[in-house]
């Protein structure tokens, strides 16, 4: 079956911009999460929806970022006034429900000229 | 802040040889899992450790969960080529909802 999907694989943008990174899980899935990766280094926790509710988004670095599932299947992050420093690799993982197996997307790598 | 230590955070060996790596912190995990990240891709899951002492196995892959829940170590016997790769461990934070990662081992087996 297929897997977790993400759009664009790639995206590059101007600094001050505004992005969406979309994430398309397993469907079924009710648990989404969104990490962001830096070069050299392991994922670091964004957010985590139970369905359609954030149940913790106390990884979101500031009030720039923001993430919706408003049907409780595709979810999408929203960068807004991107900067520099937000260049990374954003990951998506679904699973069945909380404490399950994680299944990531291959990600959306961010460049922030 | 919980935060998982991983080391070494480089591996280099010749086919064959064994390795060990290890995942520490000072916080106690409800469980931890290890991943196996290609470049490109997302990680994949290797395996969930839960309980303190417990030792799984996967063909020549060991984990180890420590007794207190806040270390683990991964060892490969006779590495292969195909073990190449980065290493992952996470911890599931005990009472909520984040997957603490640690910044990886990059492992390259050389034929």
């Amino acid at each position: 079956g297929a897997g977790v999907s993400q759009t664009p694989s790639n995206k590059v943008t101007e600094k001050g911009k505004y992005v969406e990174l979309r994430c398309d899980p397993i469907s079924g899935h009710t648990a989404l999460y969104w990490y962001r990766q830096s070069l050299g280094q392991g994922p670091e926790f964004l957010i985590y929806f139970q369905g359609t509710g954030a149940a913790d988004d106390s990884g979101l670095p500031n009030d720039r970022f923001f993430a919706v599932r408003p049907e409780g299947s595709v979810s999408t992050l929203k960068i807004q006034r991107t900067e520099r420093g937000d260049s990374a690799v954003y990951l998506c993982a679904s699973s069945a429900t909380h404490r399950r197996e994680q299944y990531f997307g291959p990600g959306t790598r961010l460049t922030v000229t | 802040t919980q935060l998982l230590e991983q080391s070494p955070q480089f591996l280099s060996i010749q086919e064959g040889e064994n390795l060990t790596v290890y995942c520490n912190s000072s916080s106690v995990f409800s469980s931890l899992q290890w991943y196996r990240q290609e470049p490109g891709e997302g990680p994949v899951l290797l395996v969930t450790v839960v309980t303190g002492g417990e030792v799984k196995r996967l063909k020549r892959l060991t984990f180890q969960f420590g007794d207190a829940r806040k270390d683990s170590s991964l060892h490969i016997t006779a590495a292969q080529p195909g073990d190449t790769g980065l290493y992952l461990c996470a911890g599931e934070e005990a009472g909520g909802f984040k997957t603490i990662f640690g910044a990886g081992t990059r492992l390259f087996v050389k034929a």
